[in-house]
């Protein structure tokens, strides 16, 4: 069975340090690898996702993240923080199959002036 | 731009009341979807809907139903409310494509059941 495992479910840094959101995975197949991000009393919109081409993958507003077969990894990066980054994070994993994703329990983003 | 609305942003009702809460999307997606996000639980699948009439149960259907007779629309129905199903309730869809596509979410509604 699929599952998804967020590291921390509230991460501080400061205003233009370095963001490093830490997701694993664990999939039978080869996974379809998402990031989404909500802003408070909004949906969920997706910053990024991996579907089997380039391994760096690049989303909006900065961010990045790298999947990582032999860690099953697909940690979200930024380089530098910024006020509006502050958001609750969620990363999501499906499988080749079905049009389920599995989403992880979140990881609440806070940026400290 | 895709576009899922939720009728309603805010809703109070009280045990024992049928709650529906509906969802439209724009984007003539085959998929949609019916979650539950409670704090640190994440996002729950309660059901899911690949085409009109058609409709499979997710992670925790107990206590809900879903219909959709239109391909642009999915409702959640709460057939008698308790005060454990007051929760943020999120609509999404996306295309019939095994996983790898998007899927694009409603604002939410936010439910209190009394």
């Amino acid at each position: 069975a699929q599952s998804v495992t967020q590291l921390g479910s509230h991460v501080s840094v400061s205003e233009g340090a370095l963001v490093l959101l830490r997701c694993n995975y664990s999939s039978s197949v080869p996974p379809y690898l998402f990031w989404y991000v909500q802003y408070p009393n909004q949906g969920l919109q997706l910053l990024l996702k991996y579907t089997s081409a380039a391994t760096l993958v690049k989303g909006i507003n900065g961010f990045e993240a790298e999947f990582k077969k032999s860690e099953t990894s697909f940690h979200l990066t930024k380089p530098s923080a910024h006020m509006s980054d502050a958001a609750e994070y969620f990363c999501a994993v499906s499988d080749r199959g079905g049009d389920k994703i599995i989403f992880g329990k979140g990881t609440r983003l806070h940026i400290l002036p | 731009d895709v576009k899922v609305t939720q009728s309603s942003r805010y809703l109070v009702k009280r045990t024992g009341e049928k709650v529906f809460l509906e969802c439209v999307q724009d984007m003539d997606h085959e998929n949609m979807f019916w979650y539950r996000q409670d704090p640190g639980l994440g996002l729950r699948l309660i059901y899911f809907s690949y085409d009109v009439k058609m409709k499979e149960k997710g992670d925790i259907p107990e206590g809900y139903s879903v219909s959709r007779e239109k391909k642009e629309r999915f409702s959640l129905i709460l057939e008698s409310a308790s005060t454990n199903q007051t929760s943020m309730y999120l609509c999404a869809s996306s295309p019939l494509d095994r996983g790898q596509e998007t899927q694009y979410f409603g604002p939410g509604t936010r439910l209190l059941v009394l």
